[in-house]
């Protein structure tokens, strides 16, 4: 099955700078990859996501870069604000809306007033 | 996006008992999903919910320890049957079909504790 790996593990970044978090997948078929924010207690929320005929996708501070011939998609968040806060996960899907998600296992990203 | 309810919020229930975990939409929806969260862990694909046929289940789900019902378009259910202490999580539904095609958006989460 799909495997996917997230780095950092924790990201501490001072408040105006940006933000990397990496994933890497195993499944050369897979064509959907979105990033999920998850505030303590909260739900996961949709924040952008990209499929494999697009190589960037941008949505005001954030953007989404997809790599398909390494395997591996990017998350930048720029201008970081406290509400940034939070756990971020990537996730990766086959598409076509008929199966479920793989998930990273999460970036703690802190950021530093 | 939908407005995905789920019920209940959180329980603490003994081991070797059962919960039901129910998940509402107020739209149709093409699928639904379950997944569960450990504590401060990622989220991890327990199953499909089928309308109208059975659940697809992961690696390591059974549809014995998680029997999943899908009567319509916009209503799942899970169930964690005979728990024990390591059943204890965080349990999502989501929902895919509103909007784009791949887009999941997921319910509040039931947070389950098993003493």
């Amino acid at each position: 099955g799909e495997n996917v790996e997230q780095h950092p593990s924790t990201l501490s970044v001072q408040e105006g700078d940006s933000a990397v978090i990496k994933c890497t997948y195993s499944d050369s078929a897979s064509n959907y990859f979105p990033w999920y924010k998850q505030e303590l207690g909260k739900r996961p929320q949709l924040i952008i996501d990209i499929r494999s005929n697009v190589g960037e996708k941008k949505d005001q501070r954030i953007a989404v870069t997809l790599n398909k011939t390494a395997k591996h998609f990017s998350l930048h968040i720029t201008e970081t604000q406290p509400e940034d806060s939070a756990v971020y996960f990537c996730a990766v899907g086959s598409g076509g809306g008929a199966d479920g998600l793989t998930f990273g296992k999460g970036t703690h990203l802190i950021i530093q007033p | 996006s939908a407005v995905i309810s789920q019920k209940p919020s959180r329980d603490i229930c003994q081991r070797g008992t059962s919960l039901t975990i129910q998940c509402q939409v107020d739209s149709q929806v093409t699928m639904m999903f379950w997944y569960r969260q450990q504590p401060g862990q990622s989220l991890t694909l327990i199953a499909t919910a089928n309308q109208g046929s059975e659940a697809t289940y992961e690696s390591g789900f059974v549809i014995d320890k998680f029997p999943i019902s899908r009567p319509n378009l916009t209503f799942s259910t899970l169930t964690v049957s005979n728990m024990s202490p390591e059943d204890s999580s965080i349990y999502l539904c989501s929902v895919e079909g509103v909007g784009s095609a791949d887009t999941q958006y997921f319910g509040p989460g039931t947070r389950l504790t098993v003493l």
